[in-house]
């Protein structure tokens, strides 16, 4: 079993629709979260951070951390064709923390 | 402010050459890590480095393949006598501060795609 499940997609939406996107993962030492956004051939960038359980809002996009299920979101309003992208969730425990375990990544299409 | 710099952007090999992948940090910036990138999997961490010291290597391949950051200049990712199954996206990241600091964000460069013929 990997330490990090994403659906690898792929995901189609129409513009302006809300996209969810999740990972769940099986170490509970994990205590920082992160999503990155990765085009085509490009490197990720970093999108969102988080420390623990709870919620982060940035702009269209909402990073949730439920630490009980082991489950963690990423949401985007009002989609554009610009968010078309993979991706990426990762984490890391405070040991170690240097070293972030991804999620294979999740295709995501945003239709005009 | 420049971001992760990597070069080259594409490197091709034949099989049982050397490859050298370099990369130079965010300013400000004296955390190194490696990450490889299979095609159609996720990033798989590789290497931490600081300036002058392997912090954590347990993601490297045991043989062939070495990293170092030294004092001046970039770092570089060494892949000795490559092999077909090396051809991959290298990606470097660097970071501000060490996990004592309670900073972990890791901003990724452009990678190195690397082609062995």
């Amino acid at each position: 079993q990997k330490e990090v499940e994403q659906d690898p997609g792929p995901l189609s939406v129409p513009e302006g629709a809300i996209v969810s996107l999740n990972c769940t993962y099986s170490n509970s030492a994990f205590q920082y979260f992160m999503w990155y956004r990765q085009y085509s051939r490009k490197g990720p960038e970093l999108l969102m951070y988080t420390y623990s359980s709870g919620n982060k809002e940035d702009g269209r996009f909402t990073a949730q951390v439920d630490k009980s299920s082991k489950y963690i979101s990423l949401f985007i309003r009002d989609s554009q064709p610009s968010d078309s992208a993979t991706y990426l969730c990762a984490m890391s425990a405070p040991q170690g923390a240097q070293k972030l375990v991804f999620g294979q990544g999740t295709r995501l299409t945003i239709n005009p | 402010n420049a971001g992760v710099m990597q070069n080259p952007r594409h490197l091709v090999r034949r099989r049982g050459q050397e490859a050298r992948l370099r990369c130079s940090p965010m300013k400000g910036h004296s955390h190194v890590y490696w990450y490889r990138q299979l095609p159609e999997e996720g990033l798989k961490f590789m290497v931490y480095l600081q300036k002058e010291n392997i912090i954590d290597e347990s993601g490297m391949p045991k043989e062939r393949f070495s990293a170092e950051f030294p004092k001046e200049g970039p770092s570089i990712l060494r892949i000795q006598q490559v092999v077909r199954g090396d051809s991959a996206a290298y990606f470097c990241a660097s970071s501000p501060q060490s996990y004592r600091d309670s900073t972990y964000e890791q901003y990724f460069g452009p990678g190195t795609r690397l082609t062995v013929t």
